[in-house]
């Protein structure tokens, strides 16, 4: 079983639509949990990133966590074509390195 | 724009051969991380230095080296180039031997 799944997608949406990404990992320890933009042959960007379990909102994005299911999500509402990108979720232990999902594309249907 | 830059941005080459990347981490990060992106296989972690010293390896091969400088910046050197190796290669620094990391633009390595 791989540390960290991620379904790759592409997701296609139309805009305006919430949009719910997924992980799952295996690896209890982990417990620093990021998620990352990466636009097309761009270096992938800092979208969020929490602490343990619970939700942390920041404009139109939610970052969930739920460790006893040992799965996160990554909520954005009111959808915009500018969203269309890759989003990969991170995580990591204490004192350890970050493992990365492979990525979900997403499109914003206009 | 995270602040981490890296040199060249493109980079197209022949099998054999050996190329430097180079990363300039963000001011006052003390910690660089290279990473390996293809289509099939995600962003793969290679090395990472903190200070100076190395401080964790990932799925680096042997052909592949990389250094940290007094100044903090790196080069990830790549030798015996195969076709396989053609990729885009992050760089990302954060400010402590763990934590956030923030990207830099990548190097596209093409390898003919």
């Amino acid at each position: 079983q791989k540390e960290v799944e991620q379904d790759p997608g592409p997701l296609s949406v139309p805009e305006g639509a919430i949009v719910s990404l997924n992980c799952t990992y295996s690896n209890s320890a982990f417990q620093y949990f990021m998620w990352y933009r990466q636009y097309s042959r761009k270096g992938p960007e800092l979208l969020m990133y929490t602490y343990s379990s619970g939700n942390k909102e920041d404009g139109r994005f939610t970052a969930q966590v739920d460790k006893s299911s040992k799965y996160i999500s990554l909520f954005i509402r009111d959808s915009q074509p500018s969203d269309s990108a890759t989003y990969l979720c991170a995580m990591s232990a204490r004192d350890d390195k970050i493992i990365f999902g492979k990525g979900t594309r997403l499109h914003i249907l206009p | 724009d995270s602040g981490v830059t890296q040199t060249p941005k493109h980079l197209i080459t022949a099998t054999g051969q050996r190329v430097t990347l180079r990363c300039s981490p963000r001011s006052g990060d003390l910690s660089v991380y290279w990473y390996q992106q293809s289509l099939d296989q995600g962003l793969q972690f290679l090395i990472q230095y903190y200070n100076g010293e190395e401080r964790a390896k990932g799925n680096i091969l042997e052909r592949f080296s990389a250094q940290q400088f007094p100044d903090l910046h790196s080069e990830l050197n790549l030798s015996s180039l195969e076709l396989g190796d053609s990729a885009l290669y992050f760089c990302a620094s954060s400010p402590r031997q763990e934590g956030t990391q923030y990207f830099g633009p990548g190097t596209r390595l093409t390898v003919l």
